[in-house]
Order: C-alpha cells, then structure tokens, then sequence
C-alpha cells in the first residue's frame, strides 16, 4: 500500500514557540493532504484540507493563523503551529491521497505534541 | 455534522472466534474504508471499498459496501493475539473527500 511518512514522530517545545511538523507521500503523487488532531480514545477531528498548490481550507474553528498549512508539492506538506500553548497539545495525524475518485486516504504515523 | 454509527463500540472476544462490526448512516456514501489504529501510530488502512454491492476481502478481513450505500461491515475471521486495537469505518459522500469517521470499535481478545 501507499506510504506515507511524518516527521517528528514526537516534539516537545516550550510555550509560545513554533513547530513545523513534515508529512510526506512516499511512493504516490498526493493532490490532497489532511491535517487531523485527536484527543484520547476519540476519533480523528479533522482541522484542514489542502491541495498541492492552493491554500487549505480550514474546518470550522480551526485558527487558520496559528496553524499554517503549507502544501507546497506533490509529496509534501506542512501544519507548522504558531506560538505553541499547552491545549495545542495534542496527536497530529496527517493522510494524503492521489488523483481521482476511487483513490483511499493514506495517514502517517501521526506526532505526537507536547507543549510545556 | 454527518457521523457514522459504528458497532459494536467495544468486543471481548476469545482468541479464533469470528469478528464483525459495522457502521451504518443515513446518508448515501460513496466510499467506504475501513482502517485499524494502534495506540500512539496512526490508522492504516485494511479495506477500501468504492461500488455498491462490493465484497472485498484481504488475509482473514472481509467487507462489504452495503447495497443501499449507506452501510459497510466488517469481518475479521479467526482472531489472533494482533487483532487487538481500535477498528474505525470511514467515508467521503462528496468530491471533496473528506472522510465522515465512526467512533470506533475496540477489540479485545482475551488469553
């Protein structure tokens, strides 16, 4: 199946510092990537979507400031957080997926955020 | 907004028994998936289904996009230790394909 790869796979940052967190497509063109956040034996929640190319477009009550999507190729996205708190704290899971219909939504093996 | 009903939302169960859980909605998908997650690893992808009617199997999971379309199964057949985990059903129902998430089921064998 389709690879795809996050790095890191943990950080922990101070408060009111940034973090870049990298999910990458191994071994498929990925014209649309996911950024989720999950809390503790909950579902994924997904914060935005975005295109390689365009700017993401951001669920509802997802601060399109504090946390920057950038999509800025075929096999590489970014979600960086803006002057991190210890609510952002949290599981980010990233998924990409190909061209076309009929294509599944492929998730990386998530970072795991702690703010201090 | 839109949700997915999974059941069951949690199974004890011996090791070699048969599983099944399944997600229902009233709404039409147009794909459904169903993905495992691990604790601390994000959800891999075990089956994913995109016609009506469509049976798909892979080792000893089976699914199966309901005929209506707004249901999906999923079978795990003679359980082993590695079974364990969060088992979540997954669909998009327009182009944008963002995926509409069940609550999940966890399966627990037991020694």
């Amino acid at each position: 199946g389709a690879v795809v790869s996050q790095h890191p796979s943990r950080v922990i940052c101070k408060s009111g510092t940034s973090v870049k967190i990298e999910c990458r497509s191994l071994d498929f063109q990925a014209t649309t990537m996911f950024w989720y956040r999950q809390f503790p034996k909950q579902s994924l929640m997904l914060m935005a979507t975005s295109n390689e190319g365009s700017k993401a477009t951001y669920e509802q009550g997802v601060e399109k400031d504090k946390f920057l999507i950038n999509h800025a190729s075929l096999t590489l996205s970014t979600l960086t957080v803006t002057s991190a708190h210890p609510e952002d704290s949290s599981f980010y899971i990233c998924s990409a997926r190909g061209r076309g219909p009929a294509t599944a939504q492929y998730f990386g093996p998530g970072t795991r955020l702690l703010v201090l | 907004g839109q949700q997915l009903n999974q059941s069951p939302q949690s199974m004890f169960i011996q090791e070699g028994e048969d599983v099944s859980m399944n997600c229902t909605s009233s709404s039409i998908f147009n794909t459904w998936l169903w993905y495992k997650q691990d604790p601390g690893e994000g959800p891999v992808l075990l089956i994913a289904l995109y016609k009506a009617g469509e049976l798909t199997s892979n080792g000893r999971l089976t699914a199966q996009f309901g005929i209506t379309r707004k249901d999906s199964f999923l079978n795990i057949s003679a359980s082993i230790p590695s079974d364990v985990g969060i088992y979540f059903c997954a669909g998009t129902v327009d182009s944008n394909y963002q995926l509409i998430w069940g609550a999940g089921t966890k399966l627990i064998i037991k020694p």
